[in-house]
């Protein structure tokens, strides 16, 4: 596979839930985000990870948990979350600062 | 305040036409970067352009071109020849190095339907 993957793509859950998302890159980039783009509001940045340690975390509420065990993965783990989480989850990863950033096709993710 | 401002929420264009996008941005930095991304239905944003704040030649990429003034804090992306394949919406952002280059600044995109 080439290029950065999301699973799942689609994603249902209650409230009360636990779950996960994935992302993988395989660009040998050091560097790799989470995004949540909702309807009518510009893309949000949430966390970003370079080489591996977290550099920003743009007041994200803790019932999202992220995780980057090496420079080609990282994950979205997501527990108690409400209704208005819902939207779509990108993922991105870039070669280092400055440079263009590569995205992946997105989790839709729906809380009910 | 909005740091990239794209005031066209939805353009529609009859395939053969040209169109320009606009963006206009909002920064205290003097270095900084511009990119251009691209969002077709299948939800995956392509990257097309990036631009550092020191180099304003505009550039040309097959029937796109973008139009980078600082001037005035645009940079206008035009697409000449429209194509039904267009069809996506189109967003602009903005990397200040004050603020980190990890933090990337979206405009609120343009939706662009090419009519056949």
């Amino acid at each position: 596979e080439t290029g950065v993957t999301q699973t799942p793509r689609h994603l249902v859950m209650g409230m009360t839930n636990k779950k996960s998302l994935k992302c993988e890159q395989h660009l040998g980039h050091n560097a790799m985000y989470w995004y949540k783009q909702s309807a009518k509001k510009p893309l949000e940045l949430m966390f970003v990870y370079n080489f591996k340690e977290q550099t920003e975390n743009n007041s994200v509420p803790s019932r999202f948990s992220p995780e980057c065990p090496n420079s080609s993965h990282l994950f979205l783990h997501l527990h108690t979350l409400q209704p208005e989480d819902s939207a779509l989850y990108l993922c991105a990863s870039s070669l280092r600062a400055y440079n263009e950033q590569f995205f992946g096709p997105g989790t839709r993710l729906t809380v009910l | 305040a909005q740091k990239v401002t794209q005031a066209q929420t939805e353009i529609s264009v009859v395939e053969k036409e040209d169109v320009t996008l606009d963006c206009v941005y909002e920064t205290r930095d003097t270095t900084y970067y511009l990119f251009w991304y691209k969002q077709p239905p299948s939800g995956e944003l392509v990257f097309l352009i990036r631009r550092n704040s020191f180099d304003e030649q505009n550039e040309i990429s097959g029937r796109y071109s973008w139009n980078f003034q600082k001037s005035t804090s645009s940079f206008n992306f035009t697409i000449t020849a429209s194509q039904v394949v267009d069809s996506a919406v189109y967003f602009c952002a903005l990397s200040e190095v004050l603020t980190g280059a990890n933090n990337l600044f979206f405009g609120t995109g343009t939706r662009l339907t090419v009519i056949p």
